[in-house]
Formats: structure tokens, sequence, C-alpha cells
């Protein structure tokens, strides 16, 4: 156990419902990370937040997709009107956030199953 | 394009063997690297990091190496344990914020 934390561990939902994830950091992280990982696959970057500030969001994150961390401490990761292709892992990972390559932490993941 | 990856996709090795698991990138400017181990239905859980500067890099059991002359860099895990049996991904830190992860590699530890 990391200690980053992500709510619910998995979500099953009919295309066009909207669904919402949570992730808790590592408490004294102030960089926090999301990630989408397919079967198969490397998880590849969503986006990533500095304290409350979303610093950079990668062409993956279509306009469906919303991610904020209004207090700098928990995130939630929100997408609208689902499609099948929005079913993988999302990952949620922190860092201390002091400098530059440091270490990941990564929580269990929230699989989503959009039918 | 640039991006990190991996020769093999799986891996079986006897119970107490070592194990080497190979990666390969392509951006030369690349100057940290992470591998990373994920059990099934987990997160992936840091085991080792090496930055540009640094051929070798040991911890417990592991090794990593880095080759930045034919821009490689493997995984030497030492007397292989069924616990071991995970997917490893090697990833590159680029800018200081983002992982970019190779495809990843099945280890396998026959008992």
């Amino acid at each position: 156990d990391t200690g980053v934390s992500q709510d619910p561990r998995h979500k099953i939902t009919k295309r066009g419902q909207n669904v919402t994830f949570r992730c808790d950091p590592i408490s004294e992280h102030n960089r926090l990370y999301w990630y989408r990982q397919t079967l198969g696959q490397g998880p590849e970057f969503l986006t990533y937040f500095q304290n409350e500030a979303q610093l950079e969001k990668s062409r993956l994150l279509s306009d469906r997709f919303s991610a904020e961390r209004p207090k700098g401490s928990f995130s939630t990761l929100e997408i609208q009107r689902t499609e099948q292709g929005d079913s993988a892992m999302y990952l949620c990972a922190s860092s201390l956030g002091g400098k530059p390559r440091e270490t990941q932490y990564f929580g269990p993941g929230t699989r989503l199953l959009v039918l | 394009g640039e991006s990190v990856g991996l020769h093999l996709p799986t891996l079986s090795v006897q119970e107490g063997d070592n194990s080497i698991i190979n990666c390969a990138y392509s951006n030369s400017a690349s100057d940290y690297f992470i591998w990373y181990k994920q059990e099934s239905g987990k997160g992936p859980q840091f085991i080792i990091d090496i930055r540009s500067n640094m051929d070798k890099r040991q911890g417990q059991r592991v090794t990593v190496l880095l080759n930045k002359t034919v821009k490689h860099l493997s995984l030497q895990i030492a007397a292989t344990q069924p616990g071991d049996s995970a997917v490893y991904f090697c990833a590159e830190n680029r800018d200081g914020n983002k992982l970019v992860f190779g495809a990843g590699t099945i280890l396998r530890v026959k008992s």
C-alpha cells in the first residue's frame, strides 16, 4: 500500500452516463497525476496538478473529461457521456512536488467498464 | 516517433534463477528512467530508478543498468521468487513531470 487511495475500485456504467472518480494522494504530496491504462498496455498520462493548479493536460483528455483538485488535496476525475472506448483502468499517482523527476507513487486504480 | 519500449513481452524463469528484463528508448535526451512492477488488479509499484549520469544502480535483489550509447535499459532480479511474478514496465520521465511507459514485460516464475 503506497498511501494513495482511489474510490471506487470498480465502476460499471451504461454508455452515455457520467462517472466521477476520486483520488486521495499521500498527505504531504503536492503533485497529483492521472493516467489511463488499457489492457496489455502501459499507463498513459492524462493530466497533473501542482497543488490546486492543473498544469498540463494530454491530448487524450477530451472535453468530456474534467479533473479538479479544489483544495490541493484530493482530486476528482469526471467523464461525461461515457463511451465504450472509455473502458480502462484510471490510475492516480502523487509525488512530493519539490523538484523535477521525483518518484511517483500510484494508487490501486479505478477500473471502469462502459456497457 | 519517440517511444520507450520493451524487447520481450513474456519471460519465464525458474525460481531461484536470475531474471533480466530489457527496455529500449529512442529519445536520446532522456535523462531519468524508472522501473515499475504491476501485479494483477493493482497499481504500478516503484522498484528502482536511475539517472543518466549513472550506468548502474543497485537495490535489494534488483539492479538497473543503463547503456546510453545504445539507448538500452535493463532490470536484473537476483534469485527470482514466485512473488516477483508480475508485469514490469520501464518508464521515462521526460520533462520532470509526466511518465512515458513502455508496453510491459510479463515475468512468470516457475516453482
